[in-house]
């Protein structure tokens, strides 16, 4: 069974500190994206990442930046949080390539930062 | 430019009724679409695809989409509703021209009453 899993389901933190959310994949996937919901705004995208140590900036980058050292693994980085980035973060996966077994996105289960 | 609509922001149905929950796209060239079902603080979950073949797609939890090119939709349906299906829906699309990217629509609530 395929799976994207995400470090924390819920998180504080306070105005300033630097946050880290991880996310993890298990399916070989060369695409990995970050994006945030907010209600009313739909699913915007922050980052993809689309090979280990490429990335493209998404429609809202600013205030993100994110790392893939390792095929499965790609970071978001709030560099100093603040209370405008509250909101659920969700982390995807899906092949680059055109196979026809598997286009769509792969998502975990999401992650409901607060920042105060 | 790529573009998903989901005209309704939400659709109420009675348990037992069809229900039927819209998507339109712009895309350039044949779409690869898609439809995502998200439960309250989870994460997306895949219901089914359309890439090539057959327009009526049958997907997971007995929903199943028709794809129309001409009215360029892609419609969610279900014959009988039931509760359990009250959620958030998502229809994205793939970009064929730039394989990286993906567009989703607004989402639309359904609420189906017993």
């Amino acid at each position: 069974d395929v799976k994207v899993t995400q470090s924390s389901r819920y998180l504080v933190k306070r105005t300033g500190e630097k946050v880290f959310l991880e996310c993890v994949q298990d399916m070989d996937h060369e695409n990995m994206f970050w994006y945030r919901q907010d209600p009313g705004l739909g699913l915007r995208l922050i980052y993809f990442s689309y090979d280990v140590k490429m990335k493209e900036k998404g429609d809202i980058p600013e205030g993100y930046s994110v790392s893939r050292e390792k095929k499965e693994r790609f970071s978001l980085i709030l560099e100093s949080a603040s209370t405008n980035q509250t909101s659920m973060y969700l982390c995807a996966s899906t092949r680059g390539v055109r196979t026809l077994t598997s286009y769509e996105q792969y998502f975990g289960p999401g992650t409901r930062l607060t920042v105060t | 430019a790529q573009s998903v609509a989901q005209p309704e922001d939400q659709v109420n149905v009675a348990e037992g009724n069809p229900l039927t929950v819209k998507c339109t796209y712009s895309v350039s060239g044949n779409p690869y679409l898609f439809w995502y079902v998200q439960y309250p603080n989870r994460g997306l979950q895949f219901l089914l695809k359309y890439i090539t073949g057959d327009n009526l797609v049958k997907g997971s939890y007995g929903f199943e989409a028709e794809f129309n090119k001409s009215q360029t939709s892609f419609h969610l349906k279900k014959p009988s509703a039931l509760v359990s299906d009250s959620a958030l829906y998502f229809c994205a699309v793939r970009d064929i021209g730039d394989f990286n990217k993906f567009y989703f629509g607004s989402g639309t609530k359904l609420n189906v009453k017993p």
